[in-house]
């Protein structure tokens, strides 16, 4: 509905294994970005895309890492994750950078047993 | 860093009540966003504003930009049950190079 599709919507995984997250976007935008979203916190940013190179990356740790092969397409590749990890990954996207309104996706429900 | 703080955390109303969420930023902003998530579901973009002192209206739903573009607010009058959600604030100012969100405000109706 907002053009902004991830895959899959929920995923429960073990801490030694390996998974990838994907998200498309059919609107034509420049950036899109990988946010956390947990129970009582804020939307945490976690890696900005623009123009298919890494401008942001928030301290995130290496068990977290992001690919940006286009414009259109991102992916968040886990591997060793904590129960701490457990989450909503919501990935988004907007026009450029900072100042233009961003379309969220769905999010994937992550849960790390 | 910049932070931005939204109050309150939780509001439970009555249906037909007005309801009103706030916005702080320790630092001053460039422009600021509000957005809606639904129980169950992602974040949608409601509005930005980007002038000191910039009132929008979006029927039942008034958002206002401070003089000082350090604050906002985000009323709704008459609440219905379809306005239930969380509200998020978010801005892009000083040394920021991204949009932070604030922790946003839970609103029940209760019809």
């Amino acid at each position: 509905e907002t053009g902004v599709t991830q895959t899959p919507r929920h995923l429960v995984m073990g801490m030694t294994n390996k998974k990838s997250l994907k998200c498309e976007q059919h609107l034509g935008h420049n950036a899109m970005y990988w946010y956390k979203q947990s129970a009582k916190k804020p939307l945490e940013l976690m890696f900005v895309y623009n123009f298919k190179e890494q401008t942001e990356n928030n301290s995130v740790p290496s068990r977290f890492s992001p690919e940006c092969p286009n414009s259109s397409h991102l992916f968040l590749h886990l591997h060793t994750l904590q129960p701490e990890d457990s989450a909503l990954y919501l990935c988004a996207s907007s026009q450029d950078r900072i100042s233009y309104e961003q379309y969220f996706g769905p999010g994937t429900r992550l849960t790390v047993t | 860093g910049q932070q931005v703080m939204q109050i309150p955390q939780y509001q439970h109303v009555q249906e037909g009540e007005d309801f009103t969420t706030y916005c702080n930023s320790s630092t001053t902003l460039s422009n600021i966003q509000w957005y809606k998530q639904r129980p169950g579901g992602h974040p949608v973009f409601l509005i930005q504003l980007v002038k000191s002192g910039e009132v929008k209206k979006q029927k039942r739903l008034t958002f206002q930009f401070g003089e000082a573009k350090k604050n906002s607010s985000l009323h709704i009058t008459a609440t219905q049950t379809t306005d239930v959600g969380t509200y998020f604030c978010a801005g892009t100012g000083g040394s920021a190079r991204q949009l932070t969100f604030g922790s946003g405000t839970q609103l029940t109706v209760l019809p």
